[in-house]
């Protein structure tokens, strides 16, 4: 099946920096990505869609403007999480639907943000 | 909204012995149900998929059957094997399936 990877696969950092994670579909092309957030035990929480070229639309709840996603290319999106706090730790997930197919998302492996 | 209850885990169950973890929803209009696992240290992996009422989805050995009228796609297989241990997610697509709401997963242990 398609691959996506993420990186890193997990990251601590202190609180007020800023943190990219990477999300990459590795043998297809992205036409969308999805980026989810896991809490320990509960269910992954969808945070925002990309499409390729354009905006990312973002849940609602989801402070778009501390969670920056860019969507540059068909194989690469970013998760940039500013001014880091605590309570931005968690698992994040990223998934990808390759064009023309829109009932299976592949998943990338997660990355862990710890902050301090 | 929509949602997706599932039964809480962790499971833990000897190698053989019969599986059933538990998954009903709530939604509007009619989605799609899937099953996804993800095995240690991966992503997640569509494991099965039903796309209408009374569809059953099969894989390795796993299957699950689309209830409309009791709203649940509970996750079966009858004879279970030490590589079947990973975390098992329920799932509903709607919008076109792009958009999905996740069970909390069930961490299932299998023991030889």
């Amino acid at each position: 099946g398609a691959v996506v990877s993420q990186h890193p696969s997990w990251v601590i950092c202190k609180s007020g920096t800023s943190v990219k994670i990477e999300c990459r579909s590795l043998d297809f092309q992205a036409t969308t990505m999805f980026w989810y957030r896991q809490f320990p035990k509960q269910s992954l929480m969808l945070m925002a869609t990309s499409n390729e070229g354009s905006k990312a639309t973002y849940e609602q709840g989801v402070e778009k403007d501390k969670f920056l996603i860019n969507h540059a290319s068909l194989t690469l999106s970013t998760l940039t999480v500013t001014s880091a706090h605590p309570e931005d730790s968690s698992f994040y997930i990223c998934s990808g639907i390759a064009g023309g197919s829109t009932d299976t998302q592949y998943f990338g492996p997660g990355t862990r943000l710890t902050v301090l | 909204g929509d949602s997706v209850t599932q039964m809480e885990g962790p499971v833990t169950l000897s190698e053989e012995a019969c599986l059933t973890i538990n998954c009903t929803y709530t939604a509007t209009g009619y989605p799609s149900l899937f099953w996804y696992v993800q095995y240690p240290g991966e992503g997640l992996q569509l494991l099965l998929k039903a796309t209408k009422a009374d569809d059953k989805g099969s894989n390795k050995g796993f299957e699950a059957t689309y209830r409309k009228e009791t709203t649940s796609f509970h996750l079966e297989k009858g004879s279970v094997q030490v590589s079947d241990s990973a975390v098992y997610f329920c799932a509903l697509g709607s919008f076109g399936n792009e958009k999905l709401t996740f069970g909390t997963g069930t961490r299932l242990t299998i023991i030889p």
